[in-house]
């Protein structure tokens, strides 16, 4: 079972709409990371948050972390093809680093 | 039953050292890779395999070098070991290619000293 969970599975949105990935855990997460894995250059870093309360920002993605540091959402406005791909979540759940998870990831299609 | 399994967990060894970790996946999945992941958590895709056919080499040292057996398994070995080889590695396979789901073993903690 998957120490992370991800909402939705897949996503299916027209291009210029605004969508939003979330990342679950059960157990407190040290740092949670997102990345996105692309066509032929396997996973790509996006962002990461280490703060409750957290949010960062590029270009038109941003992640934020919940105070209680336990799920974030990753919301992509007015999506264009070049989103489509699969974002997964990563994080640490021990406060040594000593034990890195990932979501299953979620396939987002963008249709023009 | 683990869907993508690693072994070692945890491996501390010398600088100069030769060492293998192993991957396997019962998922029947064509597609395997390692990836490593270092300090800052970046992760760096160093090699798939496609039916035991190398089909992505990043710019990795030659040390490295993945073994494919049979489809179902994938093993990094690296030769004389350097205290920069030092990072989390971590197996996956997809069904198919990159536009599908990945699943990812639990990572190899390796340490040189």
């Amino acid at each position: 079972s998957q120490e992370l969970e991800q909402s939705p599975q897949s996503l299916i949105v027209q291009e210029g709409k605004n969508l939003t990935i979330n990342c679950t855990s059960s157990k407190t997460l040290y740092g949670l990371y997102w990345y996105k894995q692309k066509y032929g250059e396997g996973l790509i870093f996006l962002m990461m948050l280490q703060k409750g309360g957290e949010e960062k920002s590029h270009e038109k993605i941003t992640a934020k972390l919940d105070e209680k540091k336990q799920q974030s959402s990753l919301h992509i406005t007015a999506s264009q093809p070049s989103h489509a791909g699969i974002y997964l979540c990563g994080a640490d759940v021990s406060n040594y680093g000593q034990n890195f998870v990932f979501g299953p990831g979620t396939r987002l299609s963008v249709l023009p | 039953d683990t869907a993508v399994s690693q072994t070692p967990k945890y491996l501390v060894t010398q600088m100069g050292n030769d060492k293998s970790i192993k991957c396997e996946q019962n998922l029947g999945h064509d597609t395997m890779y390692w990836y490593k992941q270092d300090s800052k958590k970046f992760l760096k895709i160093m090699f798939s395999y496609n039916n035991k056919e190398l089909i992505i080499n990043e710019t990795v040292p030659n040390r490295f070098s993945p073994k494919s057996p049979d489809k179902a398994h994938l093993n990094l070995h690296i030769n004389s070991l350097e205290l920069g080889d030092s990072a989390v590695y971590f197996c996956a396979s997809t069904l198919g290619g990159w536009n599908t789901e990945a699943f990812f073993g639990q990572g190899t903690r390796l340490t040189v000293v």
